[in-house]
């Protein structure tokens, strides 16, 4: 199956500052990405969709200034927190789909961000 | 609002039961739906998708799926304590947008 790669897998940072996460699609071109955020006990919230080459879509009340995406290529998105606070503190993850599986949301393996 | 609505459970059964997962979601005109499994602290893993009426079978997994009653449900033959994890259901809005439920988390007991 297609596999999406995501680093890092944990990151511990001081509130203020930014934290970069990354994920590739290794074996297929991902035509869409997704970003969620899934706090401890709850479901994934979407936070934006990326397409390659444009701007990405945020979903209603997720800062587009706070958490910037990139979508720069048909294999990588990156997703910036940019000025962290403890509130950030969560699971992220990244998904993508490819023009074959329809749908089919193939997930990078998370990273958990805490900030202090 | 587009909703999937799942039972957050716990579910606990008994190793070598059947666990039933339920799932019903509001979009009469969703087309595509899936299961997919978490344990914690992990990603998400696809275990089925389903798109049309009946029932769909992979090894000790069946979903089904009922449409005109806007449900879509999990069987777990078998269960085996590796089983124990939240197992989301979600649904594809057409536009490549997936909505997810909360889950419902699943213990087999040994």
């Amino acid at each position: 199956g297609a596999v999406v790669s995501q680093h890092p897998s944990w990151v511990i940072c001081k509130s203020g500052t930014s934290v970069k996460i990354e994920c590739r699609s290794l074996d297929f071109q991902a035509t869409t990405m997704f970003w969620y955020r899934q706090f401890p006990k709850q479901s994934l919230m979407l936070m934006a969709t990326s397409n390659e080459g444009s701007k990405a879509t945020y979903e209603q009340g997720v800062e587009k200034d706070k958490f910037l995406i990139n979508h720069a290529s048909l294999t990588l998105s990156t997703l910036t927190v940019t000025s962290a606070h403890p509130e950030d503190s969560s699971f992220y993850i990244c998904s993508a789909t490819d023009r074959v599986s329809y749908e089919k949301l193939f997930f990078g393996s998370g990273t958990q961000l805490s900030v202090l | 609002q587009k909703e999937v609505e799942q039972n957050s459970g716990p579910l606990s059964v008994p190793e070598g039961a059947i666990a039933s997962l339920n799932c019903t979601y509001s979009d009469r005109g969703s087309q595509s739906f899936f299961w997919y499994r978490q344990y914690s602290g992990k990603s998400p893993e696809l275990i089925m998708s389903i798109y049309s009426n009946g029932d769909k079978e992979d090894g000790r997994f069946t979903a089904q799926l009922n449409k005109a009653s806007q449900y879509v449900s999990l069987l777990i033959r078998d269960s085996q304590p590796s089983d124990s994890a939240t197992y989301l259901c979600a649904w594809g809005t057409g536009g490549f947008k997936t909505i997810f439920g909360a889950g419902t988390r699943l213990f087999v007991k040994a």
